[in-house]
């Protein structure tokens, strides 16, 4: 079955570390999106790549990064310069152009804790 | 700017009973429309879409009319099940040589037995 998988599901982190979360589609998506959800409120995007090699930020990208190195992929590293991660993150694609309306198909999500 | 509102929650309701979710946006251009659901502790998953003005959005037996003169697109189901406890996200999406979302904060819905 096509999809996105997001790992690990649950991850706990000491303040001061990096930590990478991954995120894979078979989908043969062009796009992909990282958001972040928070309790209580929407989902704010960090970054998006809609093609291998390119990514742009989103409304929130400070203390975060990404690369795109496969169509397939889009890990998002959570830096120690990230001030609040805790957080669900959901990773996100999309059919870039055409006649499609822009519909999101989104993983099972990723939930960080800062120890 | 482009913005999605929608009405605070959290709604409760008795099973059977008749659910409205309300929702209006702000746009520049014209956005296609979403209603997400997001049952806890996964991802999201498309509930429903309209692409234009007048379209009707439709599954599971919820429903969604896109009506341009009033800026809305409110969610709405007849009968409610315990199983429709989640929370409803609605969205809009334009089309800028990519695909922009914006999503409303969220309404967690609580059906009881």
């Amino acid at each position: 079955d096509g999809g996105i998988t997001q790992s690990p599901k649950y991850l706990f982190r000491k303040e001061g570390q990096n930590v990478t979360l991954s995120c894979e589609q078979n989908l043969n998506h062009d796009a992909m999106y990282w958001y972040r959800q928070d309790p209580g409120q929407g989902l704010r995007l960090i970054y998006y790549s809609q093609i291998v090699n390119d990514f742009q930020k989103g409304d929130i990208a400070e203390g975060y990064s990404v690369s795109r190195e496969k169509k397939e992929s889009f890990p998002l590293t959570v830096t120690s310069a990230q001030k609040n991660p805790t957080a669900f993150y959901l990773c996100a694609s999309s059919i870039k152009r055409g006649t499609n309306t822009g519909e999101l198909f989104f993983g099972e999500g990723s939930r960080l804790t800062v120890l | 700017g482009n913005s999605v509102t929608q009405m605070e929650g959290p709604v409760t309701l008795s099973e059977e009973a008749f659910l409205t979710i309300n929702c209006t946006y702000t746009a520049t251009g014209y956005p296609s429309l979403f209603w997400y659901v997001q049952y806890p502790g996964e991802g999201l998953q498309l509930l429903l879409k309209a692409t234009k003005a007048d379209d009707k959005g439709s599954n599971k037996g919820f429903e969604a009319t896109y009506r341009k003169e009033t800026t809305s697109f409110h969610l709405e189901k007849g009968s409610v099940q315990v199983s429709d406890s989640a929370v409803y996200f609605c969205a809009l999406t334009l089309n800028t040589g990519g695909f922009k979302t914006i999503f409303g904060a969220g309404t967690r819905l609580f059906v009881k037995a």
